[in-house]
């Protein structure tokens, strides 16, 4: 069956720091993968997606790039802002009837002024 | 436009008493999701509907769960006999159907079983 593999948070970073969340995944065919972000006392949000390989999703200054060969989908952010403190969930869907969303188990990120 | 919305937003009950829990997608999506979000088993998925279709069940974790969509629109999901291990917040989400399309979530019901 499908998996998403999430790098274990939480994650702490200065403000301005890189920031990088791993994000590997398990599907049969050819899967959509999505970063989803979980701002403090509100719902999921689409931050990002990609529906083939080797297109790059953006958003907000986040970037993430369907990598088929290493079954990756790896979060990147140059210049991390106190206001980006969030939950971060990696999902994928698949090309099945159903396409429900597969996620990972979330990254716990706190940006410090 | 509204978004998902759902109802109500935070759910007190007993053990062994029976729930439900309501979801109103955005007009015109005919993708509709239910999704659990629990400290131990993370973000599940539960049930899926998809127009006029029979709905995928294959998340459903026991027979004391079930869904209904009424008119394509409104969808209820319903819980038996609950159990402590059923709290959770339940989201829900809907899409325009086809593929790549996003789904939007809803701001959840915390269904706490005392």
């Amino acid at each position: 069956g499908n998996s998403v593999t999430q790098m274990e948070g939480p994650v702490t970073l200065s403000e301005e720091a890189f920031l990088t969340i791993n994000c590997t995944y398990t599907a049969t065919g050819y899967p959509s993968l999505f970063w989803y972000v979980q701002y403090p006392g509100e719902g999921l949000q689409l931050l990002l997606k990609a529906t083939k390989a080797d297109d790059k999703g953006s958003n907000k200054g986040f970037e993430a790039t369907y990598r088929k060969e290493t079954t990756s989908f790896h979060l990147e952010k140059g210049s991390v802002q106190v206001s980006d403190s969030a939950v971060y969930f990696c999902a994928l869907s698949d090309r099945g009837s159903a396409r429900q969303l597969t996620f990972g188990s979330g990254t716990q990120l706190t940006v410090l002024p | 436009g509204a978004g998902v919305s759902q109802s109500p937003s935070n759910k007190v009950t007993e053990k062994g008493k029976d729930v439900e829990l309501r979801c109103d997608p955005i007009s015109g999506h005919t993708a509709l999701y239910w999704y659990r979000q629990s400290l131990g088993q993370g973000l599940e998925f539960l049930i899926y509907f998809q127009g006029n279709s029979a709905p995928d069940k294959s998340g459903l974790p026991s027979d004391r769960f079930s869904a209904e969509r009424t008119g394509g629109s409104v969808s209820t999901l319903t819980i038996q006999r609950t159990q402590q291990e059923d709290s959770a917040v339940y989201l829900c989400a809907s899409s325009r159907a086809g593929e790549g399309y996003e789904q939007y979530f809803g701001p959840g019901t915390r269904l706490t079983v005392t």
